[in-house]
């Protein structure tokens, strides 16, 4: 089974803080992503990579910043913690075929901050 | 750019009620469609898709067909449990895009399915 794993399940952070999410994949994808999930509003794309050293923003990059120095950690960078980016956040991954394959998520960190 | 409307919950079902949830997309391309499903205290996990117009995508009783001409992918399910109680999220993969394959989520469904 593919396993995709996240550092934290529950955070809770001052404003200002740099805060780290580390999400790790078992399966040798080549794709990673990372969303923040709230309500009504579904997932929304922050950053995503191809490969490793590889990253592209996606629709919400403002305030993240992400790393990939290896091909199964991601690594999801809030410079300077504010309270707007209290949320629940999902990393996922998926193998590189164009559009068709699954993407495998994991369990989520519910971040907060104060 | 590439949309996905859901209808929004929370649906409320009695056991054994019939389940459906409306989805409609934009895309520019041809994209594959998902619906994907969030079980409480945990991350997603796909459902069913589907990726070319027509297919029928199934799995657990639920189906949804993809229906280019109403750009609609609907799920349904003929009797519902109390386990299904989840939140929906249906989502686009387009498949020219520039790298990997990014989803468009749509908002989410939360159903909740009473004994």
């Amino acid at each position: 089974d593919v396993k995709v794993t996240q550092s934290s399940r529950y955070l809770v952070k001052r404003t200002g803080e740099k805060v780290f999410l580390e999400c790790v994949q078992d399966m040798d994808h080549e794709n990673m992503f990372w969303y923040r999930q709230d309500p009504g509003l579904g997932l929304r794309l922050i950053y995503f990579s191809y490969d490793v050293k590889m990253k592209e923003k996606g629709d919400i990059p403002e305030g993240y910043s992400v790393s990939r120095e290896k091909k199964e950690r991601f690594s999801l960078i809030l410079e300077s913690a504010s309270t707007n980016q209290t949320s629940m956040y999902l990393c996922a991954s998926s193998t590189y075929t164009r559009g068709t394959d699954t993407q495998y998520f994991g369990p989520g960190t519910r971040l907060t901050v104060l | 750019g590439d949309s996905v409307t859901q209808m929004e919950g929370p649906v409320t079902l009695s056991e054994e009620a019939f389940l459906t949830i409306n989805c409609t997309y934009t895309a520019t391309g041809y994209p594959s469609l998902f619906w994907y499903v969030q079980y409480p205290g945990e991350g997603l996990q796909l459902l069913l898709k589907a990726t070319k117009a027509d297919d029928k995508g199934s799995n657990k009783g639920f189906e949804a067909t993809y229906r280019k001409e109403t750009t609609s992918f609907h799920l349904e399910k003929g009797s519902v449990q109390v386990s299904d109680s989840a939140v929906y999220f249906c989502a686009l993969s387009d498949p020219g895009g520039a790298a990997g394959n990014k989803l468009t989520f749509g908002g989410g469904t939360r159903v909740l399915v009473k004994p």
